[in-house]
């Protein structure tokens, strides 16, 4: 089983700041990687789909980007919507795991 | 419109079952892959099982033996029959599929989950 590795655990920002979230694959996963945004009470959502395409609807400030094991999903501005919970996710061999979530919280 | 309705969740005792349900609506549940996701309280994601269009499933590790995934095409359902559960299985069940990102792995659509509680 491929294991996701999601760092850091919590990163406080403030509106306006950039947001780096990282997500580290226990071995290589192409291009097959998701990220999506959770909020207390909701169903995930999809940003992010084969690494860096974003998903319909979702604003030109996220992107993402990285292949093989390291993937990056950049906020470039915050806005107060984006306090969430992140997580990535990878299908290999028919198989799909999650990792274990970044919250970002307001600073 | 477009969406994924889940039902059949509960209490139940451990040991018990429990038959979940996703009805779609807007697209056909057979067209692609189609997944259950769980969540338990205060916790992350966790994948577990998965049905594609030809028929395959696969599932975790910690469901595998105790659940079974299938779909009725005529009903445009998809289901989790879950057996021998356990304290751990508790959690809110989400269905997902891909609708607009193809066979990608990814998920752009989901229910708004049901909740599986399994305790004496």
């Amino acid at each position: 089983e491929i294991v996701l590795t999601q760092s850091p655990a919590t990163l406080s920002l403030s509106p306006g700041e950039r947001a780096t979230l990282s997500c580290r694959a226990s071995q290589s996963v192409s291009s097959y990687l998701a990220w999506y945004q959770q909020k207390p009470g909701q169903a995930p959502r999809l940003l992010i789909y084969d690494a860096s395409n974003r998903a319909t609807g979702i604003p030109a400030r996220f992107s993402g980007s990285g292949s093989g094991t390291d993937f990056t999903l950049t906020i470039s501005s915050l806005e107060p919507e984006d306090f969430a919970v992140y997580y990535c996710q990878q299908r290999s061999n028919w198989r799909y795991t999650f990792g274990q979530g970044t919250k970002l919280e307001i600073k | 419109e477009v969406q994924l309705v889940e039902s059949g969740g509960g209490l139940v005792q451990p040991g018990g079952s429990l038959r979940l349900s996703c009805a779609a609506s807007g697209f056909t549940v057979s067209s692609n892959y189609m997944s259950w996701v769980r969540q338990a309280p205060g916790k992350g994601l966790e994948w577990v099982s998965v049905i594609y269009s030809g028929g395959s499933t696969y599932y975790a590790d910690s469901v595998k033996g105790r659940f079974t995934i299938s779909r009725d095409n005529s009903k445009n359902t998809l289901y989790l029959q879950m057996n021998s559960l356990r304290a751990e299985d508790t959690a809110v069940y989400y269905c997902a599929s891909p609708l607009t990102v193809g066979a990608t792995g990814a998920f752009d659509i989901w229910g708004q989950g049901t909740m599986v509680t399994v305790s004496s």
